[in-house]
């Protein structure tokens, strides 16, 4: 089945760094990713759509400055955190939709910790 | 905007016994899909099974079936002889069936955390 990699699984950073995440799509071309954020024992909340050689559509709330995020090719989307601060720390997400069978795939997600 | 609901924080089952997990949602679209998602300890995203608005039929996929009440703008999943492996957080989520493809995003509800008791 379609695969989607998100790297790092796990990323410790300290205060003030910025950290980067990838989520490529390994056997399918993805026009549009999405990227979600997940707190402890809590829902999927949508930070944001990718969309590939465009600008990304950022959901109300979501600083486009703090939370970069770059779909420079159909098949991988990054999502930067700069400057991170402890209320970062979280689980982020992230799904593509293979643009042929329309069907939504998820990476395992990465697991933010910052000190 | 869409809204989804499931107003189960938590819910038990024994193993080999039937559960149903709840779920409401809000739209004024008449055409949508819906979806029932597990998420197991590992927190990898799995979907268990999908509906069409505009099938009235309801979406069965091995023991797991869902009631679709389009009127009632419910959407229940029904996990029939519960296994231990089933056990983990479950969303249920609603996703736009037109308009652009960015406007397709998935809208989750709270979640359900099921555990199963051998």
């Amino acid at each position: 089945g379609a695969v989607v990699s998100q790297h790092p699984s796990r990323v410790i950073c300290k205060s003030g760094t910025s950290v980067k995440i990838e989520c490529r799509s390994l056997d399918f071309q993805a026009t549009t990713m999405f990227w979600y954020r997940q707190f402890p024992k809590k829902s999927l909340m949508l930070m944001a759509t990718s969309n590939e050689g465009s600008k990304a559509t950022y959901e109300q709330g979501v600083e486009k400055d703090k939370f970069l995020i770059n779909h420079a090719s159909l098949t991988l989307s990054t999502l930067t955190v700069t400057s991170a601060h402890p209320e970062d720390s979280s689980f982020y997400i992230c799904s593509a939709r293979d643009v042929l069978g329309g069907k939504l795939f998820f990476g395992s997600g990465t697991q933010l910790s910052v000190l | 905007a869409q809204t989804v609901t499931q107003s189960q924080p938590e819910m038990s089952v024994q193993e080999a016994e039937t559960v149903t997990l709840s779920c409401t949602y809000d739209t004024s679209e008449s055409d949508y899909y819906l979806f029932w998602y597990k998420q197991p300890p590992s927190r990898q995203m799995i979907l268990v099974i999908r509906q069409e608005a505009y099938k009235q039929q309801n979406a069965t996929e091995n023991r797991f079936s869902v009631n679709f009440q389009k009127a009632a703008k419910s959407f229940s999943l029904k996990i029939s002889d519960s296994q231990l492996g089933d056990a983990a957080m479950y969303f249920c989520a609603y996703r736009r069936s037109m308009g652009i493809e960015g406007a397709q995003k998935l809208v989750f509800g709270q979640g359900t955390r099921l555990t199963i008791n051998p």
